[in-house]
């Protein structure tokens, strides 16, 4: 059975940093593209973040939304079957249930999501 | 970016009934679209891909159809477990994008 359990959410001011962590389980966890994927309180789902089952972090490798982009920064370690979102310069918009999600990919391509973890809040105020 | 538009944004129906929900893109996907459920405090979880391609164990009254731009998921008979919110994401270029989401709601 796959598992995704987030940690590292938490309160921040304004232009602090906060690393999130997701532990994955049950899965080939480097044959996977991983993902980040945020909700806002009360609002719909945005894509955060993408990384291939490599983790490298040259493009292709790594996507961000416009976002987030110059800010985050994502990684994982294949060896620890750990996926990580560094978020730097935080601001009151980045308030939000932090998803960590399993992509399904076709021919290489990172299409959708078929397992998400139960998030983990973030909230940046002063 | 390819926007996601979801209508109606709440759609009351009571047990039993059939709902219909939509979803519109900004430009053609193919047929590159999933369908997620989302109930309160829980994380989303797939129900459709491809348009019309079932995710493991979701049962059959769930059914997913369109093309191009228009897409649709039908629920033809809204069981007490169903009552949720439903978001669309294009699989088709990125970035990923979702919609609004729509709430089915007891009527």
């Amino acid at each position: 059975e796959v598992q995704l359990l987030e940690s590292g959410g938490g309160l921040v001011q304004p232009g602090g940093s906060l690393r999130l962590s997701c532990a994955a389980s049950g899965f080939t966890f480097s044959s996977y593209a991983m993902s980040w994927v945020r909700q806002a309180p009360g609002k719909g789902l945005e894509w955060v973040s993408a990384i291939s089952g490599s983790g490298g972090t040259t493009y292709g490798n790594t996507y961000y939304a416009d976002s987030v982009k110059g800010r985050f920064t994502i990684s994982r370690d294949n060896s620890k079957n750990t996926l990580d979102l560094q978020m730097n310069s935080l601001r009151a918009e980045d308030t939000a249930v932090y998803y960590c999600a399993k992509f399904v990919a076709v021919a290489g391509t990172w299409l959708y999501f078929d397992s998400w973890g139960q998030g983990t809040l973030v909230t940046v105020s002063s | 970016d390819i926007v996601m538009t979801q209508s109606p944004a709440t759609l009351s129906v009571s047990p039993g009934e059939r709902a219909t929900l939509s979803c519109r893109t900004s430009q053609s996907v193919s047929s590159d679209l999933a369908w997620y459920q989302q109930k309160p405090g829980q994380a989303p979880r797939l129900l459709m891909y491809g348009a019309s391609t079932r995710a493991t164990g979701i049962p059959a009254r769930f059914s997913g159809g369109g093309s191009g731009t228009e897409f649709t998921l039908t629920i033809s008979s809204l069981q007490s477990e169903d009552f949720a919110v439903y978001y669309c994401q294009q699989h088709n270029k990125w970035p990923r994008t979702f919609g609004q989401g729509t709430k089915v709601e007891i009527k």
